[in-house]
Parts: C-alpha cells; structure tokens; sequence
C-alpha cells in the first residue's frame, strides 16, 4: 500500500510564475519529509528537506511546507525557471526505525518558456 | 562532494540471465539502497543494507538478491532475469548518525532491458 502519494503526475507552469507540487501521506509517525529532483537518465538529487517539528523550510526559490493535521505537504518553487523541469518526488521517513525512504510516485514539471 | 556510481549506464539482457548490478560509493556511508523506478509506480525499494554483510528486504525484494562484501559496494543481482524486470534501477547511499536523518545520495542509474 503506497504510504506516500502523489496524485498529480504532471504539472505544466508558466516561466516566472509559482509551480506548487503536492504530496499526501497515510502514516502520521513519519517525522521527516524530503524532496527530490530527477532529469532524465539521472539519479534523483536531494533538493530540500523538513522536520515534523518545523511547517516551513524555505531554501532560495524553493519553500516546503507540512501540515501534519491533513498529512500534507507543498513544495513551491517560486519563480519557476525553464531548468526546474523535472520529475519531482516526495519521501517520508520513519527516523527512530532506520534509514528507509518511503518514496512518493512523482509529478513530473514542465516549465513553458 | 558524494560519488555513487554503479556499473553500467545501459545494459540489454536475455531472459534467463544472470544479471548483476554494481554500485560504488566513496563515502564511508554505512547503508546503502537498491530501487527500481518505473513509470507510475515512482521509487520501489528492493532491498537495503545497514552494513557489511547485513541486508533487508524492500517493498519487492522477489527475484532479486544482494550482497554487501564490502562496506563501499552494493550488488544487485537478478537470478534469472524475466522481462518483467526491464526497468531503470537506481542504487543510493545514507549515513547513520546521532545528527541524523540523513539524506540518500543516488547514483545515475541503469537501464536494464531483458528481452
């Protein structure tokens, strides 16, 4: 059963506006959530991170935000660059039972020039 | 800066075959990951290992096996490869710590076709 989910596959935004990326998760113990970028033919690379303690995190153009009542998370990228198309995933973590990621299906971003 | 590498970038085998995947990393990372990604389904994890000679199974650990001989190399092996298995598999690296969570570095991938 897909603990993270994604139900947006694909997100079309105009260059210099904001893209907002959403993320749903059914396990109220996860206690970090991260975000990662992938291209094409690439490994996916970590983009920005948030602990359950915080509701935001912001890093240069991109903000996550986590409201852990609706077990839901954001990321916004503000202003979308034409290089932000990506496959974008979402990942959950159980940090007091190891290392496991628990990694949503991805919404894919095309940023029209 | 961390480096995770695995062996091949594109690799076509037969069904049948025995197919082993390889994955380096060269930052003392204690644990390491096998995924498959394929469209639809996102990240699957297949098996995972806390340490040298230590493994655990993933979400779809069925046809595959690993091995961990050493702390910095991650096999991934496909028994007998079935055309099911055609997918891009991915392979990551975490650390462990008191400061943790961590997160896992990937490396670029391999796109294994069976056919």
């Amino acid at each position: 059963d897909q603990q993270v989910k994604q139900n947006s596959p694909s997100l079309s935004v105009q260059e210099g506006r904001i893209s907002i990326l959403n993320c749903d998760y059914t396990n109220s113990m996860f206690d970090y959530f991260l975000w990662y970028k992938k291209y094409p033919a690439e490994g996916p690379t970590f983009l920005i991170s948030i602990s359950s303690i915080k509701d935001k995190n912001e890093d240069g153009r991109f903000t996550v935000f986590l409201n852990k009542s609706a077990k839901h998370l954001s990321l916004h990228i503000v202003p979308s660059q034409p290089g932000d198309s990506a496959v974008y995933f979402c990942a959950a973590q159980l940090s007091n039972t190891g290392n496991q990621f628990y990694f949503g299906t991805g919404t894919s971003l095309t940023v029209i020039p | 800066d961390v480096k995770v590498t695995q062996s091949s970038r594109y690799l076509v085998k037969r069904t049948g075959e025995k197919v082993f995947l390889e994955c380096v990393q060269d930052m003392d990372h204690e644990n390491m990951f096998w995924y498959r990604q394929d469209p639809g389904l996102g990240l699957r994890l297949i098996y995972f290992s806390y340490d040298v000679k230590m493994k655990e199974k993933g979400d779809i650990p069925e046809g595959y096996s690993v091995s961990r001989e050493k702390k910095e190399r991650f096999s991934l092996i496909l028994e007998s490869a079935s055309t099911n298995q055609t997918s891009m598999y991915l392979c990551a690296s975490s650390s462990t710590g008191p400061a943790g969570p961590y997160e896992q570095y990937f490396g670029p991938g391999t796109r294994l076709t069976v056919t």
